[in-house]
């Protein structure tokens, strides 16, 4: 199994540019998170998906964030326009059915915005 | 919502030496408990999870204990090894749901 692949691993970007982060998930799963890890504010929920619907996305911090799941096997997790502040790692995450089931993670995107 | 706390912030111990890392939990209704270990740069990976219905559960060196009056549980390595060194992360899930809440990290660090 290839485990939560996410793309790019790194992303430099100036001010203002719109991120695109990008989170293939295991195949068969059908939840995805999306995850952002600051030393301020630890590993914070953004948004989960289920069947590619968006169930509880309360903690997208802001409208600049937005996300989509138009398949299962694709998610993107967008910010328009980027400000330093946003510079994070973002980690995906997938797990299959609604029991008490592990999240596996992705290997993150770690995002500077300059 | 569901509120995590976690402790200590940082441990460090002696090669061999066993290190107890403890959480609490605010929602009585969660019922699935795990931990994370996540070295430098790297991915959260689970190393090990308890459901409320079990009081403790063990894998190898690695143990976990749940008190669901107390609405605690605790993270034990034993026997520990400059390998186990990294940051762990406990999380709760109210039942229901699928939202883990995380504690905010134990950076462990085994001294040779």
């Amino acid at each position: 199994d290839a485990g939560v692949i996410q793309s790019p691993r790194h992303e430099v970007t100036e001010m203002g540019q719109e991120v695109t982060l990008r989170c293939k998930p295991i195949s068969g799963h059908d939840y995805l998170f999306w995850y952002r890890q600051t030393m301020m504010r630890g590993l914070e929920l953004l948004i989960y998906f289920n069947n590619n619907v968006p169930i509880d996305d309360s903690g997208m911090p802001e409208d600049r964030f937005s996300a989509k799941m138009p398949n299962a096997s694709f998610s993107t997790l967008k910010i328009q326009p980027s400000e330093p502040r946003d510079s994070a790692v973002y980690f995906c995450a997938s797990s299959y059915g609604s029991g008490n089931q592990p999240q596996h993670f992705g290997d993150g995107t770690r995002l500077s915005i300059l | 919502g569901e509120n995590v706390e976690q402790h200590p912030s940082t441990l460090s111990v002696q090669e061999g030496d066993s290190a107890v890392i403890k959480c609490t939990y605010s929602d009585s209704a969660s019922n699935y408990f795990p931990w994370y270990k996540q070295e430098l740069g790297k991915r959260p990976q689970l190393i090990i999870d308890i459901r409320s219905n079990v009081g403790e559960k063990k894998d190898q060196r690695i143990a976990v204990t749940l008190n669901k009056t107390a609405k605690h549980f605790s993270l034990h390595i034993t026997e520990t090894q400059p390998e186990d060194s990294a940051v762990y992360f406990c999380a709760a899930k109210r039942g229901g749901g699928n939202k883990l809440t995380f504690g905010t990290g134990t950076q462990l660090k085994v001294e040779l």
